[in-house]
Formats: C-alpha cells, sequence, structure tokens
C-alpha cells in the first residue's frame, strides 16, 4: 500500500513565523503535491513537483515556498504565516506517466491542520 | 481552464436509501481522467475510482457504481443500499493527461457531504 506521512496532525503557529510542513512518500512516486483545503472551496493546488528539484505553481502560491531535495520528500514552507493561511493541508503524490498520456490517482496523507494566531 | 462542479453541498438519507452524487465537469482537452475520492471524518482522501475520456463503460463495485456520460460531461456516483459508514464527504476530480513534464494536476470539486441516518 502506498503510504504517505505528514510530519504533524495539528500545528499552532504565531503570525510572522516560518512554518515547515513536511511530507515523506515511500512508494517511489514522481510526482508529489501539496493542497489546501477550506470549507466551501474544495481542495486547491499549491504547488507540486515532478522530479526532484523540479517544481511548478498550482493555483494559489502565493504566500508559499516548496523544496523537494529528494524523491520522497516534499516540504512546503510558509515564509511567514498569516492567518489567512489557517486551513487542513494535504499532501500526495502520485505516479508519473512517463512518456505516455495518462492521469493517475494521488494518493493522500493524512493532512496537517494549521491554525495562526 | 478546467473546472468541477458538484451542486450538492448537503445530502442525507436514511439507510438502505440508494442515492447519487452528481458530478459534471467542463475542460477542453479530448483526453483526460476523472476521478471519485472519499473523505471520511478522519480525515485522509479515499481514492475511489478512475477513468480516462475513451472508457464510457459504466463501472459497479459492490455497492458502489458510475454513470460516465460525455455527452452531457457527467460522471455521477450512485451508492446502493447506503450505510452509515458510507457517511463522508465525496469528491469528484478531473486531470489533464500530459504528455511531458509529468505533474498530472487534479482539479477538484467542492465535495458533496453525504449523511446516512439510521
Amino acid at each position: 500500500d502506498v503510504k504517505v506521512t505528514q510530519s504533524s496532525r495539528y500545528l499552532v503557529k504565531r503570525t510572522g513565523e516560518k512554518v515547515f510542513l513536511e511530507c515523506v512518500q515511500d512508494m517511489d512516486h514522481e510526482n508529489m503535491f501539496w493542497y489546501r483545503q477550506d470549507p466551501g472551496l474544495g481542495l486547491r493546488l499549491i504547488y507540486f513537483s515532478y522530479d526532484v528539484k523540479m517544481k511548478e505553481k498550482g493555483d494559489i502560491p502565493e504566500g508559499y515556498s516548496v523544496s523537494r531535495e529528494k524523491k520522497e520528500r516534499f516540504s512546503l514552507i510558509l515564509e511567514s504565516a498569516s492567518t489567512n493561511q489557517t486551513s487542513m493541508y494535504l499532501c500526495a503524490s502520485s505516479l508519473s506517466a512517463g512518456g505516455g498520456m495518462a492521469s493517475y490517482e494521488q494518493y493522500f496523507g493524512p493532512g496537517t491542520r494549521l491554525t495562526v494566531t | 481552464a478546467q473546472k468541477v462542479t458538484q451542486a450538492q453541498t448537503e445530502i442525507s438519507v436514511v439507510e438502505k436509501e440508494d442515492v447519487t452524487l452528481d458530478c459534471v465537469y467542463e475542460t477542453r482537452d479530448t483526453t483526460y481522467y476523472l476521478f471519485w475520492y472519499k473523505q471520511p471524518p478522519s480525515g485522509e482522501l479515499v481514492f475511489l475510482i478512475r477513468r480516462n475520456s475513451f472508457d464510457e463503460q459504466n463501472e459497479i463495485s459492490g455497492r458502489y457504481s458510475w454513470n460516465f456520460q460525455k455527452s452531457t460531461s457527467s460522471f455521477n456516483f450512485t451508492i446502493t443500499a447506503s450505510q452509515v459508514v458510507d457517511s463522508a464527504v465525496y469528491f469528484c476530480a478531473l486531470s489533464e493527461a500530459r504528455l511531458t513534464g509529468g505533474g498530472n494536476k487534479l482539479t477538484f470539486g467542492t465535495g458533496t457531504q453525504l449523511k446516512v441516518e439510521l
């Protein structure tokens, strides 16, 4: 079974702090993703990575950055946390389509509920 | 731009009733993939099904069935004889099929909260 783990289930930080959210997957997936989930808005993509050191902005990258130094690990960084970044953060991974036209299911971690006060 | 609409915000049913969750999508791609995920109260999204745009066959898995109709851009999900354990938020999602660069981003709908009561 695919296992995606996130460093914390619950996190409370103060406004202005630098926050690191860590995600690790154990299935050698090329693709990794960070989403935030807010009531009534569903899941929105923040950033994704399709290879080590490669990243692309998603739909809402402002205020966030990411790091992928190793294939199994994808970190989300809030450079200066703000109250509007209070949310549930979900990490996911998936296989790459390789040279073909395909899209594979994403496997999700349990989520980190971040509160910024 | 891709878009997924789940117009039903919340549905309540009594156990053993059948229930259908609607999903309507928009895309300009000719090759795309559709997914359904379940998010139980524990919070972790669970993958249910993946369907590509060239396969319009309906699928049945136990009490779950999916109806994919390209003509109406819909990919609806039916639970037969619902049970309390089916209570969850269900998300429909759409993905482009990228030839290079990987990624395969998902565009999610806003989800449907299903409550199954005794």
